[in-house]
């Protein structure tokens, strides 16, 4: 079964808007919560993450909020801007723990993300 | 990434023929992963290996086949090629994971992906 849940599939929002992915998950050993990006042609590249100690995790126009007790996580994208069109993964992992699961990413499907100009 | 290279970039094959597909990296990670990519299903994970003498299946590795030559270089093979095995593929490396966000170790790396198509 999938590990980690994302929606939508895919957004559509105007230049200067607010973009907003969800994603959840069940297994509560997961302590590390990536989000990946990735433009057409190219592989999936890190953009921001964040482990279950803090709330929130900003960089510049993107942000994580993280719910430890819905086990819910979601990135915003503050002013979306056109070169912000991209296909969005979320993903989870264990970075504590012995095994052959240690640090392997579990991604969710993907939300592909259009700004209109 | 420059750092993570995959050939072909694009292969056109046939039922029933072998094929292999290659992944490099200079990057001097342990870890190295091969995924693949289907519109709407998102990463799915088909092999990783942690080192050389370490292969782990991940979630679809019915019909295919991994080899860990050296440290840098992990090959996917498919045996008899079908078509629903047409997807873009995507070798990724990682060093061990630590405590750690943006930029720790752990972090997956991504090649520029192989678009293959059987026909």
């Amino acid at each position: 079964q999938q590990q980690v849940k994302q929606s939508p599939q895919s957004l559509i929002v105007q230049k200067g808007g607010i973009s907003i992915i969800n994603c959840a998950y069940e297994n509560t050993a997961f302590d590390y919560f990536p989000w990946y990006q990735q433009f057409p042609g190219k592989g999936p590249a890190l953009l921001i993450a964040i482990r279950p100690d803090v709330s929130e995790k900003k960089e510049g126009r993107f942000t994580i909020s993280f719910n430890k007790s819905a086990k819910q996580f979601s990135l915003h994208i503050m002013d979306s801007q056109p070169g912000d069109s991209a296909t969005y993964f979320c993903a989870a992992s264990m970075r504590s723990g012995r095994g052959s699961t240690l640090g392997r990413l579990y991604f969710g499907r993907g939300t592909q993300l259009t700004v209109w100009p | 990434d420059a750092d993570v290279t995959q050939t072909p970039r694009n292969r056109i094959t046939k039922t029933g023929k072998r094929i292999m597909l290659e992944c490099s990296q200079t990057k001097g990670h342990d870890r190295m992963y091969w995924y693949r990519q289907d519109p709407g299903l998102g990463l799915r994970l088909i092999y990783y290996s942690f080192d050389v003498k370490d292969i782990n299946k991940g979630e679809i590795s019915d019909g295919y086949s991994v080899s860990r030559q050296a440290q840098a270089k992990f090959s996917l093979s498919l045996e008899s090629a079908i078509p629903n095995q047409t997807a873009l593929y995507f070798c990724a490396t990682s060093d061990s994971p630590r405590r750690g966000v943006r930029g720790g170790r752990g972090t997956q790396y991504f090649g520029p992906g192989t678009r293959l198509t059987v026909l």
